[in-house]
């Protein structure tokens, strides 16, 4: 049973405009989430993240947002550029096992010039 | 370099082999994480270690995996009699105590023939 999903493989945007890539969990312990950011043959690397008690958070270019209620999470990017074309991971972790990180299977974005 | 390093980067063996992984984190993290990718599949955590702690192992899949940290820096990750349906990427992360943020290291791919 996949706790957290990301019901879209893949997204395309064209550059200047804004990118959404969404993002739901099962599991109403989850109390912190993440999105990572991987490009081909590196790791995934760190963005932007947000606690449960909040419902937005932005830095720069990137806003996350979290409905609680419906137990789903958007990150915005605007406006989008050409090296933002990645795999996004959206994660969550728990009160109950905070150092495990559960993640979701990813969206490929492509930003099209 | 001061990233999570990991070796080696590509790994090519036959079905019923031993392989061994490596990763070196970053210098001061005390927690260490392995996961691993499956084509079009999220992470899927492996184990983690927290400093002088028993590891936790609840997610290596067999008891074909194995995992130990040397002197709470480098660690190796050994799959015994390695299957088809080992191939993946295997990521190592590692994080501050107290810190959800993780980073990640390039990941090994393994391909078992």
């Amino acid at each position: 049973d996949q706790q957290v999903k990301q019901n879209s493989p893949s997204l395309s945007v064209q550059e200047g405009r804004i990118s959404i890539l969404n993002c739901d969990y099962t599991n109403s312990m989850f109390d912190y989430f993440l999105w990572y950011k991987k490009y081909p043959a590196e790791g995934p690397t760190f963005l932007i993240s947000i606690s449960s008690i909040k419902d937005k958070n932005e830095d720069g270019r990137f806003t996350v947002f979290l409905n609680k209620s419906a137990k789903h999470l958007s990150l915005h990017i605007v406006p989008s550029q050409p090296g933002d074309s990645a795999v996004y991971f959206c994660a969550a972790s728990g009160l109950d096992s905070n150092y495990q990180l559960i993640w979701g299977a990813g969206t490929k974005l492509i930003i099209k010039p | 370099g001061a990233g999570v390093s990991q070796s080696p980067s590509n790994k090519v063996t036959e079905k019923g082999k031993d392989v061994e992984l490596r990763c070196d984190p970053i210098s001061g993290h005390t927690a260490l994480y392995w996961y691993r990718q499956s084509l079009g599949q999220g992470l899927e955590f492996l184990i983690y270690f927290q400093g002088n702690s028993a590891p936790d192992k609840s997610g290596l899949p067999s008891d074909r995996f194995s995992a130990e940290r040397t002197g709470g820096s480098v660690s190796t990750l050994t799959i015994q009699r390695t299957q088809q349906e080992d191939s993946a990427v295997y990521l190592c992360a590692s994080s501050s105590f107290s810190d959800n943020e993780q980073f990640f290291g390039p990941g090994t791919r393994l391909t078992v023939l």
